[in-house]
């Protein structure tokens, strides 16, 4: 069992700051590293899936960097709005269509 | 699209009983997977598939049978329900593995008394 750490497991936010979070992996075998935005009462939806090492992926407030030597990636918030609150997760590809996903960061956006 | 289906969307089973649950894709993906969610846990992996006939073990696999006649139907069999098999489970597809994002479904949850 593979074991992709991601921390801090929850935190909150007032409105307007910006964040991070950490999730760890394998630095060994590695192929593909992704992270994914869910919210409460839906399905996770897909935010980046990077290959390289020193990848950098942006969407909108959200980006994210990937160092595959050392096995961590970041995933940053810039001024984060209320409609951020979710949990975030990563999840390692180990080849052959098999992800293993931490346990995730829960946001929580104060107004 | 439609995108991933899965159905039911909940489902109450007493131990020893056996289901089946849905998932249907219409995105022409090859590559199809379960995953269950418990509290506390990450999203752990069943089964797993890389094309029509072709299942095998993910990291969970016991109590649970999957079979991939169609590229658009991946359905998962409870065989003899256990109250350890209470969870959320997703399906979820992607286009080419895990170097491609996965599409996931709605969710089935299903409570095992």
């Amino acid at each position: 069992i593979l074991n992709v750490e991601q921390s801090p497991q929850s935190l909150h936010v007032q409105e307007g700051d910006s964040t991070n979070f950490t999730c760890s992996f394998p630095s060994s075998n590695f192929y593909a590293l992704h992270w994914y935005r869910w919210e409460t009462a839906k399905s996770p939806e897909a935010l980046f899936v990077m290959t390289l090492n020193g990848d950098e992926k942006k969407k909108g407030r959200i980006s994210a960097t990937l160092n595959t030597k050392e096995g961590y990636s970041y995933l940053y918030i810039k001024g984060s709005q209320p409609e951020d609150s979710a949990t975030y997760l990563c999840a390692f590809y180990y080849g052959n269509n098999r992800l293993a996903f931490g346990k995730g960061n829960q946001v929580v956006v104060i107004p | 699209n439609a995108g991933v289906t899965q159905t039911p969307k909940f489902q109450v089973l007493k131990t020893g009983q056996s289901m089946t649950l849905q998932c249907a894709q219409d995105m022409n993906h090859e590559y199809m997977s379960w995953y269950r969610q418990d509290p506390g846990m990450g999203l752990r992996l069943i089964h797993y598939s890389v094309g029509a006939g072709i299942t095998d073990q993910g990291e969970v696999p016991n109590g649970y049978n999957v079979s991939r006649s169609t590229t658009e139907d991946f359905p998962l069999r409870l065989l003899s329900a256990a109250p350890s098999q209470t969870s959320v489970y997703f399906c979820a597809s992607s286009e080419r593995g895990g170097v491609n994002e996965q599409f996931f479904g709605p969710g089935t949850r299903l409570t095992v008394l």
